[in-house]
């Protein structure tokens, strides 16, 4: 009965480096959604799942980043050569009816 | 472009008064609106949801309005406690399931 769960909670890395977020849903829930909340900014929307596809990869900041999902469950977020500007909260969502969405922890991802 | 801005950034009021929370945004056609609820390290907490056809939607001291064609919103808040003190969001959904989110209100209540 466990909500959406995010590892790690807390990633440190250096510039450069690529890192890996992973996003465990409410087991059934079909659609996953990553979001990315920047310090003087609000959430913005990255990239969402339908099943394994993703519909809408428009949020996506550039081509460092990119988000796969598999057996309908686990996504995972790479953002490959890390820049400081993608120093941010990165929030994962999963949702039944693709209407109200429950909100994972967080992953706070410091580049230094 | 939807945008969607929230009003004020930050309130600070005794426990016990009643409050207001505003939110715009700029493109009606939306499909629903939310206020959801952020504690400091923690995820978003869903607190109201607004179909595009309703007017308003209310969950004990929480109550929540719409109106779609002027692109406004406002969640009222009845007699305050310390424990409402969070960031409070308001997100609208357009199209393909995607919310975009207000940059928030940050909400003391002082004891």
């Amino acid at each position: 009965g466990a909500g959406v769960s995010q590892s790690p909670s807390n990633k440190v890395t250096e510039k450069g480096k690529d890192v890996e977020l992973r996003c465990d849903p409410i087991s059934g829930h079909t659609a996953l959604y990553w979001y990315r909340q920047s310090l003087g900014q609000g959430l913005e929307f990255l990239i969402y799942f339908q099943g394994n596809s993703a519909p809408d990869k428009s949020g996506l900041p550039s081509d460092r980043f990119s988000a796969e999902r598999t057996g309908g469950s686990v996504s995972t977020l790479t953002i490959q050569r890390t820049q400081q500007e993608d120093s941010a909260v990165y929030l994962c969502a999963s949702s039944l009816d693709y209407v109200k969405q429950f909100f994972g922890p967080g992953t706070r991802l410091t580049v230094l | 472009k939807q945008e969607v801005t929230q009003i004020p950034a930050a309130l600070s009021v005794p426990e016990g008064e009643n409050l207001v929370l505003n939110c715009s945004f700029t493109d009606s056609a939306i499909y629903n609106l939310q206020w959801f609820r952020q504690d400091p390290g923690k995820g978003l907490t869903s607190l109201l949801l607004i179909q595009s056809s309703q007017r308003e939607q209310t969950s004990g001291r929480l109550n929540a309005s719409l109106d779609k064609s002027s692109g406004r919103s406002t969640l009222y808040i009845a007699a305050s406690q310390p424990g409402d003190s969070a960031t409070y969001l308001c997100a609208v959904e357009t199209s393909g399931s995607r919310l975009t989110f207000g940059e928030g209100t940050q909400l003391t209540v002082n004891p």
